[in-house]
């Protein structure tokens, strides 16, 4: 079955302490997102990417950082300066003429303590 | 004035009831579009797309007011099952190649 899976779904993880969140889609698509959503609060785009070795930074950028090697793979890592990280953090793809149509993954949930 | 507003909610209503929500965008210049639907601790999914003519897809229609730059979606006939959250997206907005997500407004609808 084709679609896009994030690993693992929930982390744990203490402060100072960098993490890499696994978003893979086997749906063909060109482009990839990362966003992340707080409590009450809208979805916030952290990166982009709309072909293999190359991304763009979102609106709230600092703090992460992404890799696009392979069209199926756009790792996040989510490093010690970012000041608040805990958060549910979703990976989505779609084909690049169709940013609008977007197919999410189930998210992780990560808590930094 | 935010690019894309929505009232959060939440929107309480008995099973059968109708609702609906709008969504206003700040851009005249935005092209498209939509409704995601989001489940309580879940993803996103597309909901439905959003066409000048309006569209309807069984209890649910959305319609679009340019001159008003507002988006709206009606439910028809609540179920328990239609409870979550419903996100207005608006693509094309200033140019931008990435959509914008409406914040979002909850529905819950109870027996």
């Amino acid at each position: 079955d084709g679609g896009i899976t994030q690993s693992p779904k929930y982390l744990f993880r203490k402060e100072g302490q960098n993490v890499t969140l696994s978003c893979e889609q086997n749906l063909n698509h060109d482009a990839m997102y990362w966003y992340r959503q707080d409590p009450g609060q809208g979805l916030r785009l952290i990166y982009y990417s709309q072909i293999v070795n190359d991304f763009q930074k979102g609106d709230i950028a600092e703090g992460y950082s992404v890799s696009r090697e392979k069209k199926e793979s756009f790792p996040l890592t989510v490093t010690s300066a970012q000041k608040n990280p805990t958060a549910f953090y979703l990976c989505a793809s779609s084909f690049d003429n169709r940013p609008y149509e977007q197919y999410f993954g189930p998210g992780t949930r990560l808590t930094v303590t | 004035r935010k690019e894309v507003e929505q009232d959060p909610g939440p929107f309480n209503v008995p099973e059968g009831a109708t609702v609906a929500f709008n969504c206003t965008y700040s851009n005249s210049a935005s092209q498209s579009f939509f409704w995601y639907r989001q489940d309580c601790r879940k993803e996103p999914k597309l909901l439905m797309s959003v066409y000048s003519s309006g569209n309807e897809d069984g209890r649910f229609t959305a319609q679009l007011n340019r001159a008003s730059q507002y988006i709206s979606l009606l439910i028809r006939d609540s179920k328990l099952s239609d409870s979550a959250t419903y996100l207005c997206v608006v693509n094309g907005a200033g140019g931008s190649y990435i959509p914008t997500f409406g914040r979002g407004t909850s529905l819950i609808v109870h027996p």
